[in-house]
């Protein structure tokens, strides 16, 4: 069974600054990778997704994150941080040819300083 | 515009109390999802249905039951609500063609509070 493992639960920083968020996962073959991001008071909604192929992901928001297969993770960037990207992520795994049911990490909560 | 729509956004019952929460989704999604979510313990899963009459248990189904009649909705009862049941309920729906893993799009919440 796969796993996720997001080691940082919160995370400050300031306006204007880059960010990375960390997500490493368990799996013994290329998973199905993604994204959320739960602003407050609002659903989840996905950021980006890895399925295969260019292992650099673009996203929405100004969002990418890299697949490293050799270190078993998806970090999250964004080379500048505005206010409104204070918010819950999540990253979550998925198995191929296995079940439809990801596995979420249990968050990172991005606080933006002005 | 895609959506997912659960009944309450906010919901205050008493112990012992039957409630059902009811999710609805308009993207003829086969897979439909009930996660609960803590502080610090992020989504746990606490059904899954993948087609009408189908469920399967998550990580935490102790205490509660799911219903799906109809493809586009889902209903998670809690048969005798209870304090530690107090908690956001979050809905969710995903495609499940071709033995992908598609991305879960989400409904925006429901806050229960068990008195």
């Amino acid at each position: 069974a796969q796993s996720v493992t997001q080691p940082d639960i919160h995370i400050t920083v300031s306006e204007g600054a880059s960010l990375e968020l960390r997500c490493n996962y368990s799996y013994g073959a290329t998973p199905y990778l993604f994204w959320y991001v739960q602003s407050p008071g609002q659903g989840l909604q996905l950021l980006l997704k890895y399925f295969s192929g260019d292992t650099l992901v673009q996203g929405i928001k100004g969002f990418e994150a890299e697949f490293k297969r050799s270190q078993s993770s998806f970090n999250l960037r964004k080379p500048s941080v505005h206010w409104s990207d204070a918010a819950e992520y999540f990253c979550a795994v998925g198995a191929q040819g296995g079940s439809y049911i990801p596995t979420f990490g249990r968050g990172t909560s991005l606080i933006v300083h002005p | 515009d895609v959506k997912v729509t659960q009944s309450s956004r906010y919901l205050v019952k008493r112990t012992g109390e039957k409630v059902f929460l009811e999710c609805v989704q308009d993207m003829d999604h086969e897979n439909m999802f009930w996660y609960r979510q803590d502080p610090g313990l992020g989504l746990r899963l606490i059904y899954f249905s993948y087609d009408v009459k189908m469920k399967e248990k998550g990580d935490i189904p102790e205490g509660y039951s799911v219903s799906r009649e109809k493809k586009e909705r889902f209903s998670l009862i809690l048969e005798s609500a209870s304090t530690n049941q107090t908690s956001m309920y979050i809905c969710a729906s995903s495609h499940n063609r071709l033995a992908v893993v598609h991305e879960q799009f989400f409904g925006p919440g429901t806050r229960l509070t068990v008195l």
